[in-house]
């Protein structure tokens, strides 16, 4: 299965500020996903990053809030916009395993608004 | 619409102890079944999956049974041991959906006394 990279691990961010998380995978896939994973909280897909159009959004997830860019098939950014206590999760990049329903996971990036 | 409901924890078992997680769901037609793990630090992946009605899934020495009657996926290990302390998420798919379309318990956190 796919290799994924995320960056950062982990950060501690001010209240008003923007931060973009990373997603690389070490091979070609056609649909990744961002999730957020709130504190004792199951995961919630945010979206679906699509390759040369705008992403998916899940219903109340917004594009203003959590920009995401998928500039090609190995590489996607999602930001956290004007952040605020609320935002502090895990966000978890993911892709889809050929033709199967099956996922596969970075490791998330920690992020924590203060 | 489509859930899952799994045992709340944290769980903690000596090792070599008998562990069972429980993981309910509720769903449209026939969905596929999964538990995923997640090691500390790592991220989310898949420990076993079943597709249909008493298929049994098995990796690693965890076992679950697909039971539609129960409308259940319990997770089972009949020894368990340090290496296995980790998240454990249950989840499911609609088979005639996207990979999108995986919904995840809120995951059971699992430590293991030596």
């Amino acid at each position: 299965s796919a290799v994924i990279s995320q960056k950062p691990s982990r950060d501690i961010c001010q209240r008003g500020t923007s931060l973009t998380i990373q997603c690389q995978v070490d091979s070609q896939v056609t649909m990744m996903f961002w999730y957020r994973q709130q504190p004792g909280q199951s995961l919630t897909l945010i979206a679906t990053a699509n390759q040369g159009s705008e992403a998916t959004y899940e219903s109340g997830f917004v594009i203003d809030k959590f920009p995401i860019s998928r500039p090609n098939l190995t590489f996607s950014t999602l930001t956290v916009s004007n952040m605020s206590p609320e935002d502090s999760s895990i966000y978890l990049c993911s892709v889809a395993q050929t033709g199967a329903n099956v996922l596969t996971f970075g490791a998330g990036s920690r992020l924590t608004v203060l | 619409g489509n859930s899952v409901t799994q045992m709340e924890g944290p769980v903690t078992l000596s090792e070599e102890a008998f562990l069972t997680i429980n993981c309910t769901y509720t769903a449209t037609g026939y969905p596929s079944l999964f538990w995923y793990v997640q090691y500390p630090g790592e991220g989310l992946q898949l420990l076993l999956k079943a597709t249909k009605a008493d298929d049994k899934g098995s990796n690693k020495g965890f076992e679950a049974t697909y039971r539609k009657e129960t409308t259940s996926f319990h997770l089972e290990k009949g020894s368990v041991q340090v290496s296995d302390s980790a998240v454990y998420f249950c989840a499911l798919s609609d088979p005639y959906s996207s990979a999108s379309k995986i919904i995840f318990g809120s995951g059971t956190r699992l430590s293991i006394r030596p």
